[in-house]
């Protein structure tokens, strides 16, 4: 089963809003990621998680927050984002051992369509 | 800096023809080389993985990698209205170890 949810779908949130996107995996992959992806552009990574540890920040502006409370979960924590934020927000997650290049086969979850107004 | 190159497209062909996508890239380290299809509003789905230079089939497609020259490249065969997406190549960040560089995608529509 090569399946990764995503909660919500969609939302839509005013700049002052916080809310909180998530994402499981039951698959036993201990590398979890989040993505952002515009429209008619390639995703973007933004974290990756490896064993539960931030490994990777690629210079995220700190309105995203992220959080892995364990090897199946991963949140990203959204506090006063502006309009250009808006984008398909992805989760991934791929198998261990993590830091084997040749073991690197990413799975998507479906996305959270995110809007700010 | 580290790049995958594709062709935007729009590549157009008829139903039962061969498409072929193409993608190059720039880190000679890299070591694992991926395709996923995207269709619109839908997260990319993972459709072949190659790591080894030549040829890998699974059902309809074909990946085909060149580390020589940098080339990867994926077939397939007897193309249905159900392929037209984008095609996205990705190739693993070496120094990063597990991050992914994409390319642009390549949009292909396959015409009945």
């Amino acid at each position: 089963d090569t399946e990764v949810t995503q909660t919500p779908k969609h939302l839509v949130m005013g700049m002052t809003n916080k809310k909180s996107l998530k994402c499981e995996q039951h698959m036993g992959h201990r590398a979890m990621y989040w993505y952002k992806q515009k429209a008619k552009k390639p995703p973007e990574l933004m974290f990756v998680y490896s064993y539960e540890k931030l490994s990777i920040n690629e210079s995220v502006p700190s309105r995203f927050s992220p959080e892995c409370p364990n090897s199946s979960l991963l949140n990203l924590h959204l506090h006063a984002l502006q309009p250009e934020d808006s984008a398909l927000y992805l989760c991934a997650s791929s198998s261990p051992p993590a830091d084997r290049a040749e073991y690197n086969e990413q799975f998507f979850g479906p996305g959270t369509r995110l809007t700010v107004l | 800096q580290k790049e995958v190159e594709q062709n935007s497209g729009p590549l157009s062909v008829p139903e039962g023809a061969i498409a072929s996508l193409n993608c190059t890239y720039s880190d000679r380290g890299s070591q694992s080389f991926f395709w996923y299809r995207q269709y619109s509003g839908k997260s990319p789905e993972l459709i072949m993985f190659i790591y080894s230079n030549g040829d890998k089939e699974d059902g309809r497609f074909t990946a085909q990698l060149n580390k020589a020259s940098q080339y990867v490249s994926l077939l397939i065969r007897d193309s249905q209205p159900s392929d037209s997406a984008t095609y996205l190549c990705a190739v693993n960040d070496n120094q990063a170890g597990t991050a992914l560089i994409f390319g642009k995608g390549t949009t292909l529509s396959v015409s009945s």
